[in-house]
């Protein structure tokens, strides 16, 4: 197994441009996590998925910010209308239930 | 209220010596995990070790090791024998709530040789 993957691992847009980032997990797994974590501070969590049902969204950061993981698989990150305090590390993680969350590479992105 | 609190930015070690990272948490769970994640410069969050509550040994991982005292929701890091590629980010981390897993601030360790 590769482990988690992110893609792409840097973006970056205009302010106010729609931007659509890619996680896949290790294929076992069933839960997937996506968190934000900007610079000199710990990653915070955003929503998370148990195959394809969301199970918390409640901490998305404001409704321009919306995810699917339509089977169970992959899951995308969407930010619509980005602004320039959208720009951060976004990680994905995945974990068999309650277990051990392994993190993929993180994609970068930078809004100008 | 901070679930996880990291109380120290920053820690320096010798090389080949000992250091131990504090964290304290506060969950309302009755079964779960605790983590330690590592995060070096090119910024992948590394598993450095895990912790199951219900049980009362501590954890080891060959040089990391945990001093778990769930009464006082207190969960260190000790590293042992400290290695050059030791220096990252640790951050600590729970789950609370709704939210899977709260990560503390981290804090930045740096190894001298």
């Amino acid at each position: 197994d590769t482990g988690v993957s992110q893609d792409p691992r840097h973006k970056i847009t205009k302010r106010g441009q729609n931007v659509t980032f890619r996680c896949d997990p290790i294929s076992e797994h069933n839960r997937l996590y996506w968190y934000r974590q900007t610079l000199g501070q710990g990653p915070e969590f955003l929503t998370y998925f148990q195959n394809e049902a969301q199970l918390e969204k409640s901490r998305l950061l404001s409704d321009r910010f919306s995810a699917e993981r339509p089977k169970g698989s992959f899951s995308t990150l969407e930010i619509q209308r980005t602004e320039q305090g959208d720009s951060a590390m976004y990680l994905c993680a995945s974990s068999w239930g309650k277990e051990t969350q392994y993190f993929g590479p993180g994609t970068r992105l930078l809004v100008l | 209220a901070q679930t996880v609190t990291q109380s120290q930015p920053e820690m320096s070690v010798q090389e080949a010596e000992t250091v131990t990272l504090s964290c304290t948490y506060d969950t309302s769970e009755s079964d779960y995990y605790l983590f330690w994640y590592k995060q070096p410069p090119s910024r992948q969050m590394i598993l450095v070790i895990r912790q199951e509550a219900y049980k009362q040994q501590n954890a080891t991982e060959n040089r990391f090791s945990v001093n778990f005292q769930k009464a006082a929701k207190s969960f260190s890091l000790k590293i042992s024998d400290s290695q050059l590629g030791d220096a990252a980010m640790y951050f600590c981390a729970c789950p609370s709530g709704n939210t899977p897993l709260v990560f503390g601030k981290g804090t930045r360790l740096s190894v001298i040789a």
